[in-house]
């Protein structure tokens, strides 16, 4: 069974541009997270969706963040303008019929 | 005060010991209670589920105490294999769906 895909790998920008990063969930998980995770502490949900819908972006930084899920498959994360506190790894994750979470390997974002 | 607080270590081991992780979380409706591991510059991975009974997995134990709101992670006989980041994770209802609440991590360097 193929994992949570993730792409970029990683991206190195400057503060002020604009940065986005792709999600493709396990086949049939109806469950799609994106997390923050800083460099010492452990990965902070930003938004979830279940399929299309979003149950829960209480946590996400509304004003430079947004994220989409259009056809409740493969999702997008992006930030507008980016920040220097912006830098970490940025971890998406699914979740199938068993609420385990399976997780990509991540974006390491730099903001120089 | 963070929902989820993890010792962050480092716990510099030898191989062949035993050591435990200890975790607190402040909100008694958590329901669920997990712990992941992280390798250095990976995603997190469901390591074992946490009951009120105590589960063993191998050399692995961990355990849930809900009246102290205490989860604890034993490892036997390490393995330098066992180098990585621990963390605790709790799940509570929060809106519409299941969320996971992560600790910081413990970092457990087992040495040669």
């Amino acid at each position: 069974e193929a994992g949570v895909a993730q792409s970029p790998r990683y991206k190195i920008i400057e503060k002020r541009q604009s940065v986005a990063f792709w999600c493709n969930p396990i086949s049939g998980h109806a469950t799609l997270y994106w997390y923050q995770q800083i460099l010492g502490q452990g990965p902070k949900l930003l938004i979830q969706f279940q399929n299309n819908g979003v149950v829960d972006d209480s946590q996400l930084p509304k004003d430079r963040f947004s994220a989409e899920r259009l056809k409740g498959v493969d999702s997008t994360l992006k930030i507008q303008p980016a920040k220097l506190e912006d830098s970490a790894v940025y971890l998406c994750a699914s979740t199938g019929s068993y609420n385990e979470q399976f997780f990509g390997p991540g974006t390491r974002l730099t903001v120089l | 005060r963070k929902e989820v607080e993890q010792d962050p270590g480092p716990f510099n081991v030898p191989e062949g010991a035993t050591v435990a992780f200890n975790c607190t979380y402040s909100n008694s409706a958590s329901q669920s209670f997990f712990w992941y591991r992280q390798d250095c510059r990976k995603e997190p991975k469901l390591l074992m589920s946490v009951y009120s009974s105590g589960n063993e997995d191998g050399r692995f134990t961990a355990q849930l105490n809900r009246a102290s709101q205490y989860i604890s992670l034993l490892i036997r006989d390490s393995k330098l294999s066992d180098s990585a980041t621990y963390l605790c994770v709790v799940s509570r209802y929060g809106g519409a769906t299941n969320k996971l609440i992560f600790g910081t991590g413990t970092l457990l360097a087992v040495q040669p």
